[in-house]
């Protein structure tokens, strides 16, 4: 059972939007502006892809935005492309003994 | 920019010891701006935080792995490494070794990653 949660599927077809929330507590995402999110394709090591809740790294794509509302932090792709289907993993900064933790993965699907 | 290898046996048996190396590469180990950190992930499961260590040689550990974790740091060879003891089955997965930013706290560039499996 992760500490974060994220829905376990989400799918879009080429072109629109999609949204995928990463829901923690006061302790981890309500209480730090430390949210990164991570994409993952199938056997490959994840990459970052937004950090400090809303910030991307330098060659990620702006069509990738990240934000935050209470306990919740919400990963935002828009214009969907055939490449961005893979799991994404969101991550907090926790002021518990974990110090670090992970939602436990969400799939695109883009169809 | 920096790189992370992993490297280590793919095959360790029940009750053994897990032994990774982390080699990093175009920058140095020693800058005090990064934590260096191990991240597993079982087949078609989550990613797993193991625990990090500082240039300094401080560490922190995943409470629910602490008591059979030890990582350790070699600023000389711009490595680091992780000892995972009394394995089971349940430790198969890949390993990942990560650059784990401080005061940022998120986790770039990552290893390529190494499958390690527990069979007898």
């Amino acid at each position: 059972q992760s500490a974060l949660t994220q829905p376990a599927s989400v799918s879009g077809s080429p072109g629109q939007s999609i949204t995928i929330s990463c829901t923690g507590t006061s302790s981890d995402v309500g209480g730090y502006n430390y949210v990164s999110w991570y994409q993952q394709h199938p056997g490959k090591a994840p990459k970052l892809m937004i950090y400090e809740v809303s910030n991307r790294p330098s060659g990620v794509s702006n069509r990738f935005s990240g934000s935050k509302s209470g306990n919740t932090a919400s990963l935002t792709i828009s214009g969907l492309q055939a490449e961005d289907e893979a799991d994404y993993y969101c991550s907090s900064y926790t002021s518990s003994s974990t110090l670090g933790v992970f939602g436990g993965g969400t799939k695109l699907t883009v169809l | 920019q920096v790189q992370l290898q992993e490297s280590g046996p793919g095959l360790v048996k029940p009750s053994q010891t897990l032994s990774l190396t982390c080699t990093v590469s175009g920058g140095s180990i020693s800058s005090g701006s990064y934590y260096w950190s191990w991240i597993r992930q079982p087949a078609g499961k989550g990613l797993e935080w193991i625990g990090r260590i500082y240039t300094s040689g401080s560490t922190n550990y995943n409470p629910s792995l602490k008591s059979r974790v030890t990582i350790s740091v070699d600023t000389s060879k711009n490595q680091f490494s992780l000892k995972l003891s009394s394995v089971t089955a349940a430790d198969t997965a890949v390993y990942y070794c990560v650059r784990w930013v401080r005061g940022g706290n998120w986790f770039d560039p990552w290893g390529q990653g190494t499958l390690v499996t527990v069979s007898s």
